[in-house]
């Protein structure tokens, strides 16, 4: 079975400073990659997503990741953060060989951006 | 625009009864996920369903658990019996395109269970 692992369950970092949050997944199978964000009080909505071809993938609000298929990694990065980028932060993976793309999460980490 | 609905926001009951959930997709949208977040988790698969058909149930922790979508748009994910452990948030999910092929699930802002 999937899993993700997300290293860091918070990361605080300054406004304008660069911020990675790492996230890693257990199988070697073909898989798709997601990341979520979530605001307080609100749901789930998608940064990004990486379902074939180029390897960096661009999301919404200037985030990127990079899928790093040989480390089993999906990390996402933005060079420069904004307070408003304070939130809750998904990694989730789906198997491609399963059929219903059922989203395997991973704990989640809270990015706290300071000024 | 209206995106996905849930209802209620927050549920607190009595250990014993049993609860009903409402998602109410995206209008159109074949393809409609419930998912369970402990406090300090991610959000954890329970079972899904293109159009009317439950097409996976593998998520669901016990029989007191159960999902319908009856006529292929609003879900209802019921609870019996509750239990303390069963306190969550359930967040509910739809897709447009049949389950096979990729799309975006787009969350409804979930259903606050609380088993006092």
């Amino acid at each position: 079975a999937q899993s993700v692992t997300q290293l860091d369950s918070q990361v605080p970092v300054f406004e304008e400073a660069p911020v990675e949050l790492r996230c890693n997944y257990s199988s070697s199978v073909s898989v798709y990659l997601f990341w979520y964000v979530q605001y307080p009080n609100q749901g789930l909505q998608l940064l990004l997503k990486y379902l074939s071809g180029s390897t960096l993938v661009k999301g919404i609000n200037g985030f990127e990741a990079e899928f790093n298929k040989s480390q089993t990694s999906f990390h996402l990065r933005k060079p420069s953060v904004h307070i408003s980028d304070t939130a809750e932060y998904f990694c989730a993976v789906s198997d491609r060989e399963e059929y219903g793309n059922k989203l395997v999460f991973g704990a989640g980490t809270i990015l706290r951006v300071k000024s | 625009g209206a995106g996905v609905s849930q209802s209620p926001r927050y549920k607190v009951t009595k250990r014993g009864q049993d609860v009903a959930l409402r998602c109410d997709p995206i209008s159109g949208h074949v393809s409609l996920y419930w998912y369970r977040q402990a406090l300090g988790q991610g959000p954890e698969f329970l079972t899904y369903f293109n159009y009317e058909a439950q097409q996976d149930k593998s998520g669901l922790p016990n029989d007191r658990f159960s999902a319908e979508r009856p006529e292929g748009s609003i879900s209802t994910l019921t609870i019996q019996r509750t239990e303390q452990r069963d306190s969550a948030m359930y967040r509910c999910a739809s897709s447009l395109g049949v389950a096979g092929a990729v799309g975006e699930q787009f969350f409804g802002p979930g259903t606050r269970l609380t088993v006092l």
